[in-house]
């Protein structure tokens, strides 16, 4: 069954550092999202991705993130400059066209982001 | 804004218990809602859904009621398993183009 994969599984790093987080959507899906969910507390939207360009992003999302889909295959998530308050669970979701969008979310196992 | 508030957890009950999870959302209109479940080691996926006002949600003996006038879907099963030990995230979705917003979720440990 075509599921989401997220890479790396956990990543420690020192605050200041650039951060890339990657994931492979299912293959023929076009809407590609990323949530995080700091410990405790929700699980919250980040931003949202259609052809090729964002298509909704939250307040979280500042300058300091980026979101690219570099070959067709890879939708990264950046973080140029991370903080303490960026230690969170990333997770990439995908989902189908809009034609055949059942109102579910495919989503990876995540990406533990620990900032020093 | 839009927003979903579900029970705190951790959640503990012996194998075979009756199981309730609670959920309230507040919303400007009239969103979807769903349950999404995470296993330990693996990505949320989706439990069960409902679209509109009394539609029931049903998938692996859980059951939510989409409840307008209590602004509610409470999660259900009448007999949990240790294989129901996850993680319980209740979510609304106002359209199909806009985001889903979630809970923060709540953890369920069933002893055997």
């Amino acid at each position: 069954e075509p599921e989401v994969t997220q890479t790396p599984s956990h990543q420690v790093t020192q605050m200041g550092q650039e951060v890339i987080l990657r994931c492979v959507p299912i293959s023929n899906h076009l809407y590609f999202y990323w949530y995080r969910q700091i410990l405790g507390q929700k699980v919250e939207f980040l931003v949202s991705f259609y052809n090729n360009e964002i298509s909704e992003k939250s307040e979280i999302f500042d300058d300091q993130f980026s979101v690219e889909r570099p070959d067709g295959s890879n939708f990264t998530l950046k973080i140029r400059s991370t903080k303490l308050e960026d230690s969170a669970m990333y997770f990439c979701a995908s989902s189908p066209p809009r034609e055949r969008y059942t109102g579910e979310l495919f989503f990876g196992e995540g990406s533990r982001l620990t900032v020093l | 804004g839009d927003s979903v508030t579900q029970m705190e957890g951790p959640v503990t009950l012996s194998e075979e218990a009756f199981l309730t999870i609670n959920c309230t959302y507040t919303a400007t209109g009239y969103p979807s809602l769903f349950w999404y479940v995470q296993y330990p080691g693996e990505g949320l996926q989706l439990l069960l859904k409902a679209t509109k006002a009394d539609d029931k949600g049903s998938n692996k003996g859980f059951e939510a009621t989409y409840r307008k006038e209590t602004t509610s879907f409470h999660l259900e099963k009448g007999s949990v398993q240790v294989s129901d030990s996850a993680v319980y995230f209740c979510a609304l979705e106002m359209n199909r183009d806009d985001k889903i917003i979630f809970g923060k979720g709540t953890r369920l440990h069933i002893l055997p």
